[in-house]
Order: structure tokens, then C-alpha cells, then sequence
């Protein structure tokens, strides 16, 4: 129940195209549910997060869609640039003060030009 | 400049040796946390802490070991116990538990 499952594992996309990562959960206690997108060699970087009031937060290029009934969440980047290339990370924690962040295995996406 | 700096950049250990990582952060968090990472596999907790003084076992602590003497300081001793010691190491802070992480820049320790 404390596993968030992420797939792709990897994915290639042309520059301008959509990437689209998903995450699903089955703890319905997770009430706070960010993205991170980590570059080779460095630690992963906040990059969007959504609560489960709302059922999508845009911030520039990035998008978090976010169903509740279906217990899941998906990040989308629009217009894929090739400095979007890196792996991202979802992630979920629960809504007491002990929990912690229970990360996603990953997705590498790479953009061609 | 605020943020979390993790030394070395790159380690190498002999087998037998214990060895420790150096995370600290000027950002004065009270929640700090140190995580493995190897390919293909998501971010997996060894050790937190809340609050100086106080640590928790995460879900892979066997082999490692943790002190939070220091509010901005929270060392990571792998020691000989740990059987594939060989991975990516990531600390991070953030203001409480239930508040954004933010992570170091890593230390990739090999096992000669």
C-alpha cells in the first residue's frame, strides 16, 4: 500500500512533443504528491506538486493531471525541449507528520531534436 | 548561499572500511534525510531525522549509521555491514517532515 508505481521506465520524444510520465498509488491516506526531475550526476530538484483539492496545476511547460477516484497522477511537458532531457521522479506522502516521502523508480526521458 | 552541500563528490572505499559522508546544510531545517540510489531504481530511505539528537531507521538502514549532533549537520557512515555498499548517495532537508525536501548534489561512493 506504500508503493507509487511509475511508468514509463524510459521514454524518447522529439523535440516540441508531448511527454507524458504516469504514477499510480493505492494508499488513499497520500495527500501530497510531487515531481522532481533529477540531471546525471546531480540530486533531484522540486519541480511541480499538486494536493488532491485540485485536479490539475500548470506551471509554464509542466503539468500535473491528478485523478482521485482512479488514484493517480501524471506530469505532462509540453513542447519537450532537449534541456528537458533527465529522469523524473514522482512521489506521494501521507497526511500524517510521520510520513514520508515515498518516491516513484523513475523515468528517463530523453528529447531528440 | 543557502542550500545543501554533500562532500565528497566521488569516494572510493576499500572492502572492510568503514567510510563516512559529510551533509550539511545552512538552511536551518530541522528534518534531514539520507537516501540511496541505484540504477533503475527510485529513491530509497536509509536514515532520518526530525530534530537534533533524535534519528529514525528508514527502509534499507542495515549497514549504515547516523549522528544529528548539529542542527545543519548529519553525517552517514557506511560501514563494513553494508554488503553492496556501491551506489549514489543523496541527502536532503526540509523545514519539517511534512514540508518540500530539498536535496544535495550527491556522493557516488564505489567499492574497490
Amino acid at each position: 500500500q506504500q508503493q507509487v508505481k511509475q511508468s514509463p521506465q524510459s521514454l524518447i520524444v522529439q523535440k516540441g512533443g508531448i511527454s507524458i510520465i504516469n504514477c499510480a498509488y493505492e494508499n488513499t491516506a497520500f495527500d501530497y504528491f510531487p515531481w522532481y526531475q533529477q540531471f546525471p550526476g546531480k540530486g533531484p530538484a522540486l519541480l511541480i506538486a499538486i494536493r488532491p483539492d485540485v485536479s490539475e496545476k500548470k506551471e509554464g511547460r509542466f503539468t500535473i493531471s491528478f485523478n482521485k477516484s482512479a488514484k493517480q497522477f501524471s506530469l505532462h511537458i509540453m513542447d519537450s525541449q532537449p534541456g528537458d532531457s533527465a529522469t523524473y521522479f514522482c512521489a506521494a506522502r501521507g497526511i500524517y507528520n510521520t510520513d514520508k516521502l515515498i518516491f516513484g523508480t523513475g523515468t528517463r526521458l530523453q528529447v531528440f531534436p | 548561499d543557502g542550500g545543501i552541500t554533500q562532500s565528497p563528490k566521488y569516494l572510493f572505499r576499500k572492502e572492510g572500511q568503514n567510510v563516512t559522508l559529510s551533509c550539511e546544510q545552512n538552511l536551518n531545517h530541522d528534518a534531514m534525510y539520507w537516501y540511496r540510489q541505484d540504477p533503475g531504481q527510485g529513491l530509497r530511505l536509509i536514515y532520518y531525522s526530525q530534530i537534533v539528537n533524535d534519528f529514525q531507521k528508514g527502509d534499507i538502514a542495515e549497514g549504515y549509521s547516523v549522528s544529528r549532533e548539529k542542527k545543519e549537520s548529519f553525517p552517514l557512515t557506511v560501514t563494513s555491514a553494508q554488503k553492496n555498499p556501491t551506489a549514489f548517495y543523496l541527502c536532503a532537508s526540509s523545514a519539517v517532515v511534512t514540508d518540500t525536501q530539498y536535496f544535495g548534489p550527491g556522493t557516488r561512493l564505489t567499492v574497490l
